[in-house]
């Protein structure tokens, strides 16, 4: 089944303890995409990217780092996070430009 | 950034009503604008993307058109039904780079 596939999908965490969520998709989709949506403010792109090795600042990208060494993969990083980044986190697939993303069902992160 | 609004924020219509909504985006560095439906407790899923100023697509009983000159696109619900109801969310990009800006959405409910 195509498919972006997060991890985990809840995760509470205490402020400055480094974490990392997964993100992996099955498609060989070029372009992978980091949003976070929290009420009032829609869905924000934290990182975006359009291929292996590059990526790209989205709009809220403070306080997060991702990766892209393999097409696959997509991991987001928090170093040190902290109770603003609770959120709801989705990660995002999408085969170019021109096509719409295939979301990930989303990992709940608090920071307490 | 680019300043992306999208109304009415929110509808309420009754069975069989048919509706539209509106997305307005900056028309400069234009290049592609996606549509997508989020269901509550799901996630995003892609209705369409559109490239070309005057397109217009169709899925069902929902279609789109686009006006990049003047930076809108209409998103239009025929005969709505009770499993419409969700919140629509426009993402107009910049360039073919995987940079996406979402609106707030238009969240609406179809009373059976």
């Amino acid at each position: 089944e195509a498919q972006v596939t997060q991890n985990p999908r809840y995760l509470i965490t205490v402020t400055g303890k480094k974490l990392t969520v997964t993100c992996s998709q099955n498609m060989n989709h070029e372009y992978m995409s980091w949003y976070r949506q929290d009420p009032g403010l829609g869905l924000r792109q934290i990182y975006y990217s359009m291929n292996v090795e590059v990526t790209d600042k989205g709009d809220v990208p403070e306080g997060y780092k991702v990766s892209r060494k393999e097409k696959r993969n997509f991991p987001l990083i928090l170093e040190s996070p902290s109770p603003n980044q609770t959120s709801l986190y989705f990660c995002a697939s999408s085969q170019d430009s021109d096509y719409g993303y295939t979301f990930g069902s989303g990992t709940r992160l608090t920071v307490v | 950034i680019l300043n992306v609004e999208q109304s009415p924020q929110s509808l309420h219509v009754q069975e069989g009503d048919s509706t539209n909504f509106t997305c307005s985006f900056p028309s400069s560095n234009f290049y592609a604008l996606h549509w997508y439906r989020w269901e509550t407790a799901k996630s995003p899923e892609a209705l369409f993307v559109m490239t070309l100023n005057g397109d217009e697509k169709k899925k069902g009983r929902i279609s789109a058109t686009l006006n990049t000159k003047e930076g809108y696109s209409y998103l239009y619900i025929k005969g709505s039904q009770p499993e419409d109801s969700a919140t629509y969310l426009c993402a107009p990009g910049s360039g073919n780079t995987g940079k996406l800006i979402f609106g707030q959405g238009t969240t609406l409910q179809v009373k059976p």
